[in-house]
């Protein structure tokens, strides 16, 4: 079955400790694994994709990585605005192209 | 200028009744998905069009039945409403990869 986990479930940071989330996939087929944030009620906002294995991608302070198993969202220096709940999400290469989610990550930096 | 919007953004309403929720984007996508996120906020496909024509129906009580107009519209037709049918509702749109989510509908009922 395609799964996609996330983990913790929850994360507490002072500012500028840096930490990483953890996202790992069991799928049929990757297209694609995305990550998004959330903030309290609004809905996902796009961040990355990432396509293959050993591909990077950076924004301010966050740096997506992705292996054959998992990604890791990192996270440097944070900030207490970075505080929002983290999804992750594997696009299928079947099945109409299904997008999974995961549960996500509640991150929060305090200052 | 708003990329992808529904309305209404809360909906509060009785069990039984007949309730839609609509959604449109002007980002110029093929695709267009409902999703439906719980209390323990975990976000579930329901359906997915691309130009007008269904493409994926996930396990979803035949009380949800959406409707595509046009490529820019998706709506979300909901009979006889149940009380586990409370939830947040997220339109989102698609090229070929990353979705564009709105700002979600949130449905409760009583």
């Amino acid at each position: 079955e395609d799964q996609v986990t996330q983990s913790p479930e929850a994360l507490r940071l002072q500012e500028g400790e840096s930490s990483s989330l953890n996202c790992s996939y069991t799928v049929s087929g990757l297209r694609g694994l995305f990550w998004y944030r959330q903030d309290p009620g609004k809905g996902p906002e796009f961040l990355f994709t990432l396509y293959s294995a050993g591909e990077e991608k950076e924004k301010e302070r966050l740096k997506a990585t992705l292996t054959k198993k998992e990604s890791f969202l990192h996270i440097t220096a944070p900030k207490p605005e970075d505080s929002a709940t983290y999804l992750c999400a594997v696009r299928l290469n079947t099945g109409g192209f299904k997008t999974i989610f995961g549960a996500g990550t509640r991150l929060f930096v305090k200052a | 200028d708003t990329a992808v919007s529904q309305t209404p953004k809360y909906l509060v309403t009785q069990m039984g009744n007949d309730k839609s929720i609509k959604c449109e984007q002007n980002l110029g996508h093929d695709t267009m998905y409902w999703y439906k996120q719980d209390s323990k906020k975990f976000l579930k496909i329901m359906f997915s069009y691309n130009n007008k024509e269904l493409i994926i129906n996930e396990t979803v009580p035949n009380r949800f039945s959406p409707k595509s107009p046009d490529k820019a519209h998706l709506n979300l037709h909901i009979n006889s409403l149940e009380l586990g049918d409370s939830a947040v509702y997220f339109c989102a749109s698609s090229t070929n990869y990353e979705q564009y989510f709105g700002p979600g509908t949130r449905l409760t009922v009583t």
